[in-house]
């Protein structure tokens, strides 16, 4: 079964510091897949996808994901982190061809001043 | 502005009491999704619907129902039967063509009083 894990609940970094947020999917075909942030109390917002191609894919408010198929592994980075990137990213893949998305559990990201 | 409204933020459920979480879209949208995020779980789908007057039960359908009486409309109802309800739920939807971007509306908090 398709699945998604971002193996970090919790990660704390300094503001201007770089950033890598994990996610590791399970998935027989090319995924189709995603990153959404969420602050609190709020609904998601995209940050990027990969559907092909390139493997390094660029989103937005300076972030980057490279998709790893070796490695199962598609990692969101940003090289400079702002206190407002303070939220709740997700990473999820695309189900089947219904458009559903499975979501990984969330990793929730603190930036210091 | 062209988006995803849900409504009430807040809502209130009684013990044996049905509940109905309202989500309507202008953006033209065929697809339309239904997500319950509890703490440390991701977003899980409950129902979706991907052209009106069908939908589909997602992963946790037990204890919800939908209909989809008109395109932008795609309303939740919580009934009694969900013994656990209380948790946040999302609402989004896609052109529905291939894999392109779910929107999110803003959610609703359900709590049980």
């Amino acid at each position: 079964a398709q699945s998604v894990t971002q193996p970090d609940i919790h990660i704390t970094v300094s503001e201007g510091a770089s950033l890598e947020l994990r996610c590791n999917y399970s998935y027989g075909a090319t995924p189709y897949l995603f990153w959404y942030v969420q602050s609190p109390g709020q609904g998601l917002q995209l940050l990027l996808k990969y559907f092909s191609g390139d493997t390094l894919v660029q989103g937005i408010k300076g972030f980057e994901a490279e998709f790893k198929r070796s490695q199962s592994s598609f990692n969101l980075r940003k090289p400079s982190v702002h206190w407002s990137d303070a939220a709740e990213y997700f990473c999820a893949v695309g189900s089947g061809n219904t458009g559903k998305l499975i979501f990984g559990q969330g990793t929730t990201l603190q930036v210091k001043p | 502005d062209g988006g995803i409204t849900q409504s009430p933020k807040y809502l209130f459920r009684k013990e044996g009491q049905n509940v109905t979480l309202s989500c309507e879209q202008n953006l033209n949208h065929d697809a339309m999704y239904w997500y319950r995020q509890d703490p440390g779980q991701g977003l899980r789908l409950i129902y979706y619907s991907q052209i009106v007057n069908d939908f589909q039960k997602g992963d946790i359908a037990e204890g919800y129902s939908v209909s989809r009486e008109k395109k932008e409309s795609f309303p939740l109802t919580v009934t009694s039967a969900q013994k656990n309800p209380t948790a946040f739920y999302l609402c989004a939807s896609s052109t529905g063509q291939g894999w392109e971007t779910q929107y999110f509306g803003p959610g609703t908090r359900l709590l049980v009083l």
